[in-house]
């Protein structure tokens, strides 16, 4: 089956400060999601983007499907940011998604 | 409107016993998924509803996992003979089909910990 891989595993960053979350995945897909997971569990959508670059706000995310990655910007992190950000695909005739592993953000004040 | 729910939102069993899952789609999604999530790791699939079928069940682990949705509503994740490995969060998700429909909502979950 399709590969999901982020990086990095872990990033610590002082308020205010930016980054760039990467995911890679080993063959095309028909659906690519960002999703923030809160400290309660709870899987937040953030952005639906198979292809192209989408903003919301201080996030923004690009994917380069003829490359297979993914990019999620945060700028201007505040504390509320801190939590797993999990990129999930979904490739060929399967409809489920496969997930990264993540990356575990922590902003500190 | 409403999103996904899950009901319990936590569930304590012991070794051996039968538990069902509950997770209610949101309105008018046509696809469900149940995910199973342990403990630092991201969610993996175990079964997709198109409607009232079970158009892929290939993540279910083994025979005493089992899920239904026989009014292509709600649907029910039955676990039989749970085992101490079983213990771990348990989310449904729901979408609609084509493009950007193919968005998938998560529910809350469900912490199973079976003793």
């Amino acid at each position: 089956g399709i590969q999901v891989e982020q990086s990095p595993p872990d990033l610590i960053l002082q308020e205010g400060a930016n980054s760039t979350l990467r995911c890679n995945f080993s063959d095309s897909v028909n659906n690519l999601q960002w999703f923030h997971q809160n400290p309660w569990g709870q899987l937040i959508n953030l952005f639906y983007i198979p292809s192209g670059t989408k903003q919301n706000g201080r996030l923004s995310a690009t994917t380069v499907a003829t490359e297979r990655y993914s990019l999620l910007y945060i700028s201007s992190s505040q504390t509320t940011d801190s939590g797993v950000y999990f990129c999930a695909v979904e490739g060929g005739s399967a409809r489920q998604l496969t997930f990264g592993s993540g990356t575990q953000l922590t902003v500190l004040p | 409107g409403a999103g996904v729910s899950q009901t319990p939102s936590n569930k304590v069993t012991e070794k051996g016993k039968y538990v069902e899952l509950r997770c209610d789609p949101i309105s008018g999604h046509t696809a469900l998924y149940w995910y199973r999530q342990s403990l630092g790791q991201g969610p993996e699939f175990l079964i997709y509803f198109q409607g009232t079928g079970a158009a892929d069940d290939s993540g279910l682990p083994n025979d005493r996992f089992f899920a239904v949705r026989p009014e292509g509503s709600v649907s029910t994740l039955k676990i039989q003979r749970t085992e101490r490995g079983d213990s771990a969060v348990y989310l449904c998700a729901s979408s609609l089909i084509g493009g950007q429909a193919d968005t998938q909502y998560f529910g809350p979950g469900t912490r199973l910990t079976v003793l």
